[in-house]
């Protein structure tokens, strides 16, 4: 089935961590894009790509660093500069920019 | 800047009741509008893309409308039940290069028995 794949479901990281989270989509699609959500707010743009080995901060993205190496997969890696990572994150994809995008079943993470 | 709005946050229902959810957007100038739905803990579902040059979008009991020049969707949900139990988000794609969906803060529906 094609779609959108983000590992772990949960994570667990201790203060002073980096922890990367995992993205791989089967869509084909040249645009990637990292999502935050918290409580009460709408979801806040991290790093999007639109092709391989080029992306682009968005609103939020200090303490966050991101790779594309490959078309299918676009990790995030949340580093220790992150003073508040708790949150869920939401990766997702379209063809293009302003085209339908798709969202993968996110992942949920925890400071501890 | 380009901001989304879903009024109301929250809206209960009882079952079989037909139902209109708003989403109004600051700039006219977009490229189209996506309406998602999300359950508790999980992803986002897309459910229906309207492009800027339509003005209705359907899929089965779900009905989106686009009033560009009013900066208006709305999403209408035909016979509610149980199941379409969620928070519904409103998205824009702008335009002038920002490349990114704008996101509502969402409504969240719940169809009582």
């Amino acid at each position: 089935d094609g779609g959108i794949t983000q590992s772990p479901k949960y994570l667990f990281r201790k203060e002073g961590q980096n922890v990367t989270l995992s993205c791989e989509q089967n869509l084909n699609h040249d645009a990637m894009y990292w999502y935050r959500q918290d409580p009460g707010q709408g979801l806040r743009l991290i790093y999007y790509s639109q092709i391989v080995n080029d992306f682009q901060k968005g609103d939020i993205a200090e303490g966050y660093s991101v790779s594309r190496e490959k078309k299918e997969s676009f990790p995030l890696t949340v580093t220790s500069a992150q003073k508040n990572p708790t949150a869920f994150y939401l990766c997702a994809s379209s063809t293009g920019p302003n085209t339908e995008a798709f969202f993968g079943q996110g992942t949920r993470l925890t400071v501890v | 800047k380009q901001e989304v709005t879903q009024i109301p946050a929250a809206l209960s229902v009882p079952e079989g009741e037909n139902l209109v959810l708003n989403c109004s957007f600051t700039d006219s100038a977009i490229y189209n509008l996506q309406w998602f739905r999300q359950d508790p803990g999980k992803g986002l579902t897309s459910l229906l893309l309207i492009q800027s040059s339509q003005r209705e979008q359907t899929s089965g009991r779900l009905n989106a409308s686009l009033d560009k020049s009013s900066g208006r969707s709305t999403l209408y949900i035909a016979a509610s039940q149980p199941g379409d139990s969620a928070t519904y988000l409103c998205a824009v794609w702008p335009q002038g290069g920002s490349e990114k969906l704008v996101f509502g803060k969402g409504t969240k529906l719940t169809v009582n028995p």
